[in-house]
């Protein structure tokens, strides 16, 4: 199985300042016949569902707000907040959809300071 | 717009049974993998099952392989969990999940289930 780490458990933030999330995979997610990293981001509110942020490490969903970026490939990761809203606490997720058993990382906890 | 609702979770005894169902509605279910994604209260996200467009291809996490079983009517536009042999560690919020194969791109509110006597 590939074990997702996340990185760290938890982080404040003041407003508009940046926020940056790690995670990384036990081994590679990057296909060499697309060349497609199969890496996800997930949000979680208090209450509500996860949403899907960014799909293949760096596509943003419709909707999503531009403050929100992912990088990297292979093994390691980002997500990076540019400028922090109040409406972005929430704990963040990380998922590989490279192979079965899809895994997730532990998540991070993001709040404002 | 895409509607993901589960029902059929509760309390159950340790060793029971328990079937979750889960409605979906704004899209061509039949086009679409569907997945079963589960978070036990306070804690991170366990994927549990997935299920492609017609049967094909079925996975299951280690730990419910056996014991759960994931199916699909679409001429009901559903999907189901069945749950056997049923331990406290199956305690979660059970999130029905939409798939662009294992992109999980839409997820219900979910349903809760307790193993518990």
């Amino acid at each position: 199985d590939i074990v997702m780490t996340q990185s760290p458990d938890s982080l404040a933030v003041s407003l508009g300042e940046r926020a940056t999330i790690n995670c990384k995979s036990s081994q590679s997610v990057l296909s060499s016949s697309n060349k497609k990293n199969y890496f996800a981001w997930f949000q979680q509110k208090p209450g509500q569902p996860p949403k899907l942020l960014i799909r293949w490490a760096s596509t943003r969903e419709s909707g999503v707000p531009d403050r929100f970026s992912g990088s990297g490939s292979g093994t390691d990761f980002t997500l990076t907040i540019s400028s922090l809203q109040a409406e972005d606490v929430a704990v963040y997720y990380c998922q590989q959809y490279y192979a079965a058993p899809i895994t997730f990382g532990g998540g991070t906890k993001v709040e404002i300071k | 717009e895409v509607q993901l609702v589960e029902s059929g979770g509760g309390l159950v005894q340790p060793g029971g049974s328990l079937r979750l169902s889960c409605a979906a509605s704004g899209f061509t279910f039949s086009d679409y993998w569907m997945t079963w994604v589960r978070q036990a209260p306070g804690k991170g996200l366990e994927w549990v099952a997935i299920m492609n467009q017609d049967g094909s291809e079925i996975y299951y996490v280690d730990s419910v392989r056996g014991r759960f079983t994931i199916s699909r009517d679409d001429a009901k536009n559903s999907v189901y969990l069945q749950m056997n042999s049923l331990r406290a560690e199956d305690t979660a919020v059970y999130h029905c999940v939409r798939g662009s194969g294992f992109i999980l791109d839409y997820w219900g509110q979910g349903t809760l289930v307790t193993v518990s006597s």
